[in-house]
């Protein structure tokens, strides 16, 4: 079935380093993809979406591109802040059926000052 | 607007017993999925409302989990002699019309099963 395998963590980083979280996906046909967030204490929200090959997904400074090649989504931001401390899940949803989310296992990303 | 919403946000119960988390979707949301996020697991998909067609159960892991939904609305999870392993944050999220479009979560009902 389809899954989703994501770098693990925790990442720790000090503030305006370059971050990558890495995720890949093995799904049949040609799945979306997401990226949520978890910051302490709140609910998942979503952070960004591609839903083609060679789409860019960005939001608040993070990218990540839709990679069909390498089955790769990853995501990226040039200069982290402590804000960006959270739990990043990487996704995927199938075009068709249910279009439920598959997660992968989160990375719990640390930013220090 | 509002947002997802569920109840209760924590609950304990003993071992054997049966709970009812529910969930409130966005207003107009036709597009309903119960997750579960637990330490061993990660998150996981249960189960999927759309409309008035026949709900993906594909997700249960057992049959003491059922759910509802109600009047196209408010669903309900239930679980039946409950067990350790079902301690876990139930999250409920809501769509507009399927999951092409984004799934809105709601803050979870942490479970833990004594």
């Amino acid at each position: 079935g389809d899954s989703v395998t994501q770098m693990e963590g925790p990442v720790t980083l000090s503030e305006e380093a370059f971050l990558t979280i890495n995720c890949t996906y093995t799904a049949t046909g040609y799945p979306s993809l997401f990226w949520y967030v978890q910051y302490p204490g709140e609910g998942l929200q979503l952070l960004l979406k591609a839903t083609k090959a060679d789409d860019k997904g960005s939001n608040k400074g993070f990218e990540a591109t839709y990679r069909k090649e390498t089955t790769s989504f990853h995501l990226e931001k040039g200069s982290v802040q402590v804000s960006d401390s959270a739990v990043y899940f990487c996704a995927l949803s199938a075009r068709r059926g249910a279009q439920k989310l598959v997660f992968g296992q989160g990375t719990r990303l640390t930013i220090n000052p | 607007g509002a947002g997802v919403s569920q109840s209760p946000s924590n609950k304990v119960t003993e071992k054997g017993k049966d709970v009812e988390l529910r969930c409130d979707p966005i207003s107009g949301h036709t597009a309903l999925y119960w997750y579960r996020q637990s330490l061993g697991q990660g998150l996981e998909f249960l189960i999927y409302f759309q409309g008035n067609s026949a709900p993906d159960k594909s997700g249960l892991p057992s049959d003491r989990f059922s759910a509802e939904r109600t009047g196209g609305s408010v669903s309900t999870l239930t679980i039946q002699r409950t067990q350790q392993e079902d301690s876990a944050v139930y999250l409920c999220a809501s769509s507009f019309k399927d999951g092409a479009y984004e799934q809105y979560f709601g803050p979870g009902t942490r479970l833990t099963v004594t």
